[in-house]
């Protein structure tokens, strides 16, 4: 069974300052995504990671797969409160199944 | 207009009642996904679709039921209410083209009293 693990959970940093939330999990994995979630919104698709090495950017985030070690990270660059919101990575076990596992969620918060 | 709508946004009902949430997609994709947001939980799969003939079982199946009416259409029942259904239900869709992502309706929260 696939599991995806985040950490931190809750996250609570300065505006200006760098972080990076985890992701690993627990199979060999084919692609992963990341999504931010708004309170009461739905969810918005952020990058999708396809393979070994795979580095993404938007904007103050980026994003990047290292699948030997079964882990992604999200980097934020000079956070600004915009940034707060909720964010997921979910992982797809075996390729074009797309049966995605989410995990728990990285709640970010930014303080002026 | 929003590519995946579900209806309704907010519903209130009580143990032991039918409930139908609806999810309508106008991105011609094939394949329509139905999940359940609790807290401190992220998101988890109660049913998938891949086309109008597949259905098949999620995570989490166990006291829903769902129909895929066309491509474009796709609806979780909830035979009989139970307090613990109370949740964020989102409705999602994909392409099968190699490189997609699942897009996500606007959410249905459900209270079941």
């Amino acid at each position: 069974e696939l599991k995806v693990e985040q950490n931190p959970l809750f996250l609570s940093m300065q505006e200006g300052k760098n972080y990076t939330i985890y992701c690993n999990y627990s199979t060999t994995s084919d692609r992963l995504y990341w999504y931010r979630q708004d309170p009461g919104k739905s969810l918005e698709s952020l990058f999708v990671l396809l393979s070994n090495g795979a580095v993404k950017q938007e904007g103050r985030l980026m994003a990047s797969l290292d699948t030997k070690a079964r882990l992604s990270t999200l980097h934020i660059t000079a956070a600004v409160h915009d940034l707060s919101a909720t964010y997921f990575c979910a992982v797809e076990a075996n390729f074009g199944n797309e049966k995605l596992t989410f995990g728990t969620g990285t709640r970010l918060t930014i303080i002026p | 207009d929003a590519d995946v709508t579900q209806t309704p946004r907010n519903r209130i009902t009580k143990t032991g009642k039918r409930i139908m949430l609806e999810c309508s997609q106008t991105k011609g994709h094939d394949r329509m996904y139905w999940y359940r947001q609790d807290p401190g939980l992220g998101l988890r799969l109660i049913y998938y679709s891949f086309d109008v003939k597949d259905i098949n079982k999620g995570e989490i199946s166990d006291g829903y039921s769902v129909s895929r009416q066309a491509q474009a259409k796709f609806s979780l029942s909830l035979e009989s209410a139970i307090p613990n259904q109370t949740a964020l239900y989102f409705c999602a869709t994909s392409d099968f083209r190699g490189v997609d992502t699942q897009y996500f309706g606007p959410g249905t929260r459900l209270t079941v009293l």
